[in-house]
């Protein structure tokens, strides 16, 4: 049980364009979701978390209009990456948990994204 | 907020040794505390989950342990193999540290 799915796993795309990444829960209803990223040799670093039907909570420095989060059910949540820049490309990774940010989360398999 | 730190970042041990990874964090308030690990370019593996009321979890080989007073967290790995070569993550309330990586030669 408590898997998490995530849609595309790998992503190129030229600059300016907009890319939509998804969450899903499969076998549980999630109330919480979380939006990592990670560049190569670091750590995962969050930069938003996410409960259904409510706004997105940000990290400070991550600009909540260049990456747009959306939680509109209890299985599914997107991370779109408007205007894409190659200084976007970086490994995208979500989680999501029953409760809140105390709670287990159980992480997805990751998006590699690729801006060229 | 909560930070997390891990030391070492780098380790690097012979094949069948016993080894030792630590986490640290800032606020004892936690419910849990999650051990992961990372291979090259791929996502994370969940290894233990640590309750705050629990003091340590043990998995095949591996064994972790939490000491929430003091704000800390052990991954011990025994008899190590060059399978266990990976990065290894601990997080806290959604707070990872930056991760030891681990080499076990052969």
């Amino acid at each position: 049980g408590a898997v998490v799915s995530q849609h595309p796993s790998r992503v190129i795309c030229k600059s300016g364009t907009s890319v939509k990444i998804e969450c899903r829960s499969l076998d549980f209803q999630a109330t919480t979701m979380f939006w990592y990223r990670q560049f190569p040799k670091q750590s995962l670093m969050l930069m938003a978390t996410s409960n259904e039907g409510s706004k997105a909570t940000y990290e400070q420095g991550v600009e909540k209009d260049k990456f747009l989060i959306n939680h509109a059910s209890l299985t599914l949540s997107t991370l779109t990456v408007t205007s894409a820049h190659p200084e976007d490309s970086s490994f995208y990774i979500c989680s999501a948990a029953v409760g809140g940010v105390q709670e287990t989360q159980y992480f997805g398999p990751g998006t590699r994204l690729l801006v060229l | 907020k909560q930070e997390v730190t891990q030391i070492p970042a780098a380790l690097s041990v012979p094949e069948g040794e016993n080894l030792v990874l630590n986490c640290s964090f800032t606020d004892s308030a936690i419910y849990n505390l999650q051990w992961f690990r990372q291979d090259p370019g791929k996502g994370l593996t969940s290894l233990l989950l640590i309750q705050s009321s629990q003091r340590e979890q043990t998995s095949g080989r591996l064994n972790a342990s939490l000491d929430k007073s003091s704000g800390r967290s052990t991954l011990y790995i025994a008899a190590s193999q060059p399978g266990d070569s990976a990065t290894y993550l601990c997080a806290v309330a959604g707070r990872f540290g930056a991760g030891t990586r681990l080499t076990v030669k052969p």
